[in-house]
C-alpha cells in the first residue's frame, strides 16, 4: 500500500523559513512533487524531483532522498500569500498524494 | 490550449440519483487522473488513465463509481444511486508520460457535488 506522512499544520511568521517535511512508502518511485493549495482552488505545481538532492527554484526549494524515503519543501522569505496548503506527492504511476500541510503566516 | 477543464462546476443532487462529470485534459497529455477531496484532506486518487486505458482502479471505490476515456480524450466519471457520503470536489488531472520523460499534472478547477 502507499504511505505517505507530511504535518498537518505549521505557522510561521512573515519572512521567516519553513520546512516541511515528507516521508513516503510506495510500491513505485518515479519521483516526488509538491503542489501548492490555496482554499478553493486548484493545487498547482511547485516542484519536482527524480534524482538525489536539493532543486532550487526561487524562494521555494526542494530536496529527495530516495534511500530514506524523504522529502522536504522549503519556503524562504515567506509571505501572507504563501498560507497555503502544501502537498507532497509520490509519482508511483498513479500519483498519491499525502493529505496536506497547511501553513499558516503571521505578520 | 486552455489547460483542464470540468463540467460542471457545481452540482447538486439528491440522494439516489446518477450524476456524471466530464474532464477534458490537456490535448497533448496521455495521462489522466480522477481524485476526490474533502475538506482538510489531500486529493484522494480514484482512478487513472494512459490514453484510452484505465490502468488503476482505487480498491476504496465502490462499484457505484465509474469512469471511461473514449479515445483517450475526454473522461468522464459516473456515480450511481449517490450517497451523502459522496459530497465532495471531484478533480480531474492530465500528464504526459513517456519514455523517460515526465511532465507535472495540471488540474482542473474541479467539480463540487452536494448531495442532499
Amino acid at each position: 500500500g502507499q504511505n505517505i506522512d507530511q504535518p498537518t499544520e505549521m505557522t510561521a511568521t512573515e519572512g521567516a523559513i519553513v520546512q516541511i517535511n515528507c516521508t513516503y512508502q510506495t510500491s513505485g518511485f518515479n519521483g516526488l512533487f509538491w503542489y501548492q493549495q490555496h482554499a478553493g482552488e486548484a493545487p498547482t505545481f511547485l516542484s519536482y524531483n527524480v534524482l538525489d538532492g536539493l532543486e532550487e527554484k526561487g524562494r521555494f526549494s526542494s530536496f529527495l532522498s530516495r534511500s530514506k524515503g524523504y522529502s522536504y519543501l522549503l519556503l524562504k522569505e515567506l509571505q501572507m500569500k504563501d498560507s497555503a496548503s502544501y502537498l507532497c506527492a509520490v509519482d508511483d504511476y498513479k500519483l498519491s498524494f499525502g493529505a496536506g500541510t497547511t501553513v499558516t503566516v503571521r505578520a | 490550449d486552455t489547460g483542464v477543464s470540468q463540467n460542471p462546476r457545481h452540482k447538486i443532487t439528491k440522494r439516489g440519483q446518477n450524476v456524471t462529470f466530464r474532464c477534458d485534459p490537456i490535448s497533448e497529455h496521455n495521462r489522466l487522473y480522477w481524485y476526490r477531496q474533502t475538506l482538510g484532506q489531500g486529493p484522494e486518487f480514484l482512478t487513472y488513465f494512459q490514453n484510452e486505458a484505465q490502468l488503476e482502479k482505487s480498491r476504496l471505490l465502490s462499484d457505484r463509481f465509474s469512469a471511461e476515456r473514449p479515445k483517450g480524450s475526454f473522461s468522464t466519471l459516473e456515480i450511481q444511486r449517490t450517497e451523502q457520503g459522496d459530497s465532495a470536489m471531484y478533480l480531474c488531472a492530465s500528464s504526459f508520460a513517456g519514455g523517460n520523460q515526465r511532465t507535472e499534472a495540471f488540474f482542473g478547477q474541479g467539480t463540487r457535488l452536494t448531495v442532499v
